[in-house]
């Protein structure tokens, strides 16, 4: 099994130009998520799909899209790049079994705007 | 919303001492608490968890310790190891069974030899 599988993992984009990163994950995990990693702020949750069909927005969504296309796969989309949404990125799938819900990570895309 | 403080940022120890890593969360309704480590330039990996029906867990090096009443658990690594160096996130699952996990801002371990 792959796991979670994220590409790119490198991109830079011009500021206001647009792009969409695509996570697929073989685990037939009901749950998954968009996180970005910034210095000294830990991760912090973009969007979540609780199950297909489903999104909801975390704590920084402003800027993001998503669309949870099937059960494997959970893309997220700037549609207007800017030089605050310079991060890596990490998509995450997840299941809740007997109480445990342990998140795994995909590689991360580095992505840089300028 | 719900919120997970992480404490120390940096943590700097002799290799073979022991390193306490703290967390605090907002969500008195949170029952599960992960944490993951991230070496440099890799993915955060699960190493240990505790749910909310348990004080503390241990597994070899590594414990957590979990209380309720002040909503803070905690991530203890004994006889530490250079390879011990990484970040440490913690982490508590929202409720509303939606199972997504806030978390901290992470600790940057080094362990020196």
């Amino acid at each position: 099994n792959a796991g979670v599988t994220q590409t790119p993992k490198f991109q830079v984009l011009k500021t206001g130009q647009s792009m969409t990163l695509q996570c697929a994950q073989d685990m037939n995990h009901n749950s998954m998520y968009w996180y970005r990693q910034d210095p000294g702020m830990g991760l912090r949750l973009i969007y979540y799909s609780a199950s297909e069909g489903t999104t909801d927005k975390g704590e920084v969504p402003n800027g993001y899209n998503v669309s949870r296309l099937n059960k494997r796969e959970f893309s997220l989309r700037l549609e207007s790049a800017a030089p605050s949404q310079t991060s890596v990125y990490f998509c995450a799938s997840s299941e809740l079994v007997r109480g445990i819900t342990e998140a795994f990570f995909g590689q991360g895309t580095r992505l840089t705007v300028v | 919303g719900e919120n997970v403080e992480q404490h120390p940022s940096t943590l700097s120890v002799q290799e073979g001492d022991s390193a306490v890593i703290k967390c605090t969360y907002s969500d008195s309704a949170s029952n599960y608490f992960p944490w993951y480590k991230q070496e440099l330039g890799k993915r955060p990996q699960l190493i240990i968890d505790i749910r909310s029906n348990v004080g503390e867990k241990k597994d070899q090096r590594i414990a957590v310790t979990l209380n309720k009443t002040a909503k803070h658990f905690s991530l203890h690594i004994t006889e530490t190891q250079p390879e011990d160096s990484a970040v440490y996130f913690c982490a508590a699952r929202g409720t509303g069974g939606y199972n997504k996990l806030i978390f901290g801002a992470g600790t940057r371990l080094a362990v020196h030899p």
